[in-house]
């Protein structure tokens, strides 16, 4: 079974703090999301990464900045928070191409104050 | 660009009945399109996925969905549901070509209750 893994399943940081979102994935795919889902928004694509240390802008990269040093772990990193940063993240990786399924994490709900 | 719309932000069924959970999706060529299944506190599951050959798709849970090129969509359908199906339900589209490529497109989800 394919297992996506996220650091925290609750989170609570300060305005301005530096916030680390992990996850890893042991199933040595190639391709690596993170999404922001708010309600009656869905799922918004923060950042994507087809490969190690390479990373493509989703639809809403702002504020926001990925890591990729190994294929099993992909970071969200939130250099600045605020309280607009409020939301579920949700890790994904898919093994190949679009037809493939994507597996996504449990999800990480943070709460800047 | 590809989008996809579910018109019903939320639907109560009572158990037993029938269910059909509506998908639109904006796309020039032919879609890859996917269902995932969110319990509450859980991340996304998948539930069927089309991508090419049949248009009626079978999927985990007694769900099945069916392609409609001529009208753009893929509505979920189950024939009786279970109060284990309350969830929100997520419609995708994929693409396979140009800077998107593999990346999903999802709509704005589907909240289910299931009255007993």
């Amino acid at each position: 079974d394919v297992k996506v893994t996220q650091s925290s399943r609750y989170l609570v940081k300060r305005t301005g703090e530096k916030v680390f979102l992990e996850c890893v994935q042991d199933m040595d795919h190639e391709n690596m999301f993170w999404y922001r889902q708010d309600p009656g928004l869905g799922l918004r694509l923060i950042y994507f990464s087809y490969d190690v240390k390479m990373k493509e802008k989703g639809d809403i990269p702002e504020g926001y900045s990925v890591s990729r040093e190994k294929k099993e772990r992909f970071s969200l990193i939130l250099e600045s928070a605020s309280t607009n940063q409020t939301s579920m993240y949700l890790c994904a990786s898919r093994a190949g191409g679009p037809t493939d399924t994507q597996y996504f994490g449990p999800g990480t709900r943070l709460t800047v104050l | 660009a590809q989008s996809v719309t579910q018109p019903d932000i939320h639907i109560t069924v009572s158990e037993g009945a029938s269910l059909e959970l509506r998908c639109n999706y904006s796309y020039g060529a032919t879609p890859y399109l996917f269902w995932y299944v969110q319990s509450p506190g859980q991340g996304l599951q998948l539930l069927l996925k089309y991508f090419s050959g049949d248009t009626l798709v079978q999927g985990i849970k007694g769900f099945e969905a069916e392609f409609k090129r001529s009208q753009s969509s893929f509505n979920l359908r189950k024939p009786s549901v279970h109060w284990s199906d309350a969830a929100e339900y997520f419609c995708a589209v994929g693409a396979d070509r140009g800077s998107t490529l593999g990346r999903l497109y999802f709509g704005r989800g589907t909240q289910l209750t299931v009255w007993p």
